[in-house]
């Protein structure tokens, strides 16, 4: 059972456009935390969010936490090739056990 | 500031041949370490974790092993590799006691041939 469900797996958009991807579980975090990977590289933290119904900015991103802490969402606004890469969502279900991942949402911008 | 390396970065074996993969964390004492595979290019598969010092908690039953010798140095290894092996290998560390924020390596592409 995959515990955070992101969606879509992959989307492929024009430069300029928006979009938002998604990561839900049935599950409640304390936290949840988006990476983005780029190919044969690791993966890097954007942000962490721990509060229900936090909103954080990061340029053109905009990351959100449910108000219940079961799922997030990620915007990006005016989407640019540089964008392009895997992004990772992770939640963390107590202090010292391990993230969550999902399987990710790989994204292409052309 | 803290820093991880990896390596090697890319390593091609045979079946049946050992491994050793090295993981070493600067800048930070008594890190949480993980290792995790990637198949192409999706998620990530937990495979060992530690808390400290010869502290290894297996996801993932296998014939892949963890060890940790030092505070700040995990090894993976297997004595036989399976052509299943293959794959992208990454260690992260998080600050110990909160597993909140990792902070993943370069990662180790491995092709078993």
């Amino acid at each position: 059972t995959q515990l955070l469900e992101q969606s879509p797996q992959f989307l492929s958009i024009q430069e300029g456009e928006n979009l938002t991807v998604y990561c839900n579980s049935s599950s409640v975090f304390s936290s949840l935390q988006w990476y983005r990977q780029e190919p044969g590289e690791g993966p890097v933290l954007l942000v962490t969010v721990v509060t229900g119904g936090e909103v954080k900015k990061l340029k053109r991103l905009t990351f959100q936490f449910g108000d219940a802490r079961k799922d997030s969402s990620l915007h990006i606004t005016a989407a640019q090739p540089g964008d392009t890469g895997l992004y990772l969502c992770a939640g963390a279900r107590s202090g010292n056990t391990p993230l969550v991942f999902g399987k990710g949402t790989r994204l292409s911008v052309i | 500031s803290q820093t991880i390396h990896q390596w090697p970065a890319t390593l091609v074996q045979p079946v049946g041949s050992p491994l050793s993969l090295e993981c070493t964390v600067e800048g930070t004492s008594n890190p949480n370490l993980y290792w995790y595979r990637q198949a192409a290019g999706r998620g990530l598969q937990l495979l060992f974790y530690s808390v400290g010092i010869g502290q290894i908690s297996s996801e993932v039953p296998q014939n892949l092993s963890a060890s940790r010798p030092q505070d700040r140095q995990f090894i993976l290894s297997s004595k036989k590799l399976l052509l299943s092996d293959s794959g992208f290998y990454l260690c992260a560390w998080s600050v110990g006691g909160n597993s909140y924020e990792q902070y993943f390596g370069p990662g180790t592409r491995l092709t078993v041939t």
